[in-house]
C-alpha cells in the first residue's frame, strides 16, 4: 500500500501526559498538511511542510503543539501537556508540487484526552 | 475571513432520487475548489476538484459539480444516488496566496434510503 499512513490509529491518554503522533506521506510528495478534526466539524489546518521546511502554522496550533519532518519524509506531531479539548481526530494529508494539486489523506489518528 | 459555508447538515434521500449538496465560498481573486467524502471509518478522499476552465466538472462515482462564479458557489450534484453513496460530503477551497491549506466546509451527512 502506497498511501499516506498513521499511527497510532487510536490514542487514549490522561490529561497532562504528552503524546506524538507519526505521519508517513506518499514518497515523491514533498507537501505536507497536519489537520485537526472535532466531531461534527470539517477538518481545520495546523501546519504545512515543504520538504523538511516548515513554512506555515495555524493559530490553532498553540505553545503545546510541535511538529517536524526532519528528512523531508515523515512528519511527527507532539502534544505536550494534553487537555481534554485536545481531543479529535488528527489527519495528515501529502501532496505533490503544486499548492492547488489533490491532497491525499491518511486514515488518522484518533486522540482521547481522558 | 476566508471560509466555505455547507449550509446543509444532513440530507436524507432515496435511492435512485436526485440529490444536490450545497457549497459557498468567500469571494476570491483566486481560488480552487474541491469534495471530499468521507466514508464511515475511512480516510477523505477527493471526488472533484475545480481549478479553471470548464465550470461544470465531473468527479468518481457519477459526482459532478458546477463552479458558479458571481454566486461564489460549487455545488455538487448525482443524478441517480445509490445505497453506496451514503457518506459525508466535504466542501474545501484553497485561496491564492496561501500554502495550499484546505479551508473546509462543516461537512453534509448524505443518508441514502432504500
Amino acid at each position: 500500500d502506497t498511501g499516506v499512513s498513521q499511527d497510532p490509529r487510536h490514542k487514549i491518554t490522561k490529561r497532562g501526559q504528552n503524546v506524538t503522533f507519526r505521519c508517513d506521506p506518499i514518497s515523491e510528495h514533498n507537501r505536507l498538511y497536519w489537520y485537526r478534526q472535532t466531531l461534527g466539524q470539517g477538518p481545520e489546518f495546523l501546519t504545512y511542510f515543504q520538504n523538511e521546511a516548515q513554512l506555515e502554522k495555524s493559530r490553532l496550533l498553540s505553545d503545546r503543539f510541535s511538529a517536524e519532518r526532519p528528512k523531508g519524509s515523515f512528519s511527527t506531531l507532539e502534544i505536550q501537556r494534553t487537555e481534554q479539548g485536545d481531543s479529535a481526530m488528527y489527519l495528515c494529508a501529502s501532496s505533490p508540487g503544486q499548492s492547488y494539486n489533490e491532497q491525499f489523506f491518511g486514515p488518522g489518528t484518533r486522540l482521547t484526552v481522558l | 475571513a476566508q471560509s466555505v459555508t455547507q449550509l446543509d447538515s444532513q440530507v436524507p434521500v432515496f435511492e435512485e432520487a436526485p440529490v444536490e449538496l450545497r457549497c459557498n465560498y468567500s469571494s476570491s481573486v483566486s481560488v480552487y475548489l474541491f469534495w471530499y467524502v468521507q466514508y464511515p471509518n475511512q480516510g477523505l478522499q477527493l471526488l472533484l476538484k475545480y481549478l479553471s476552465g470548464s465550470t461544470l466538472v465531473k468527479g468518481i462515482n457519477g459526482f459532478e459539480a458546477e463552479f458558479n462564479k458571481s454566486q461564489t458557489s460549487f455545488h455538487l450534484r448525482k443524478p441517480s444516488v445509490h445505497i453506496s453513496d451514503t457518506a459525508e460530503y466535504f466542501c474545501a477551497a484553497v485561496y491564492g496566496g496561501s500554502q495550499g491549506n484546505l479551508i473546509f466546509g462543516k461537512g453534509t451527512k448524505l443518508s441514502v434510503k432504500p
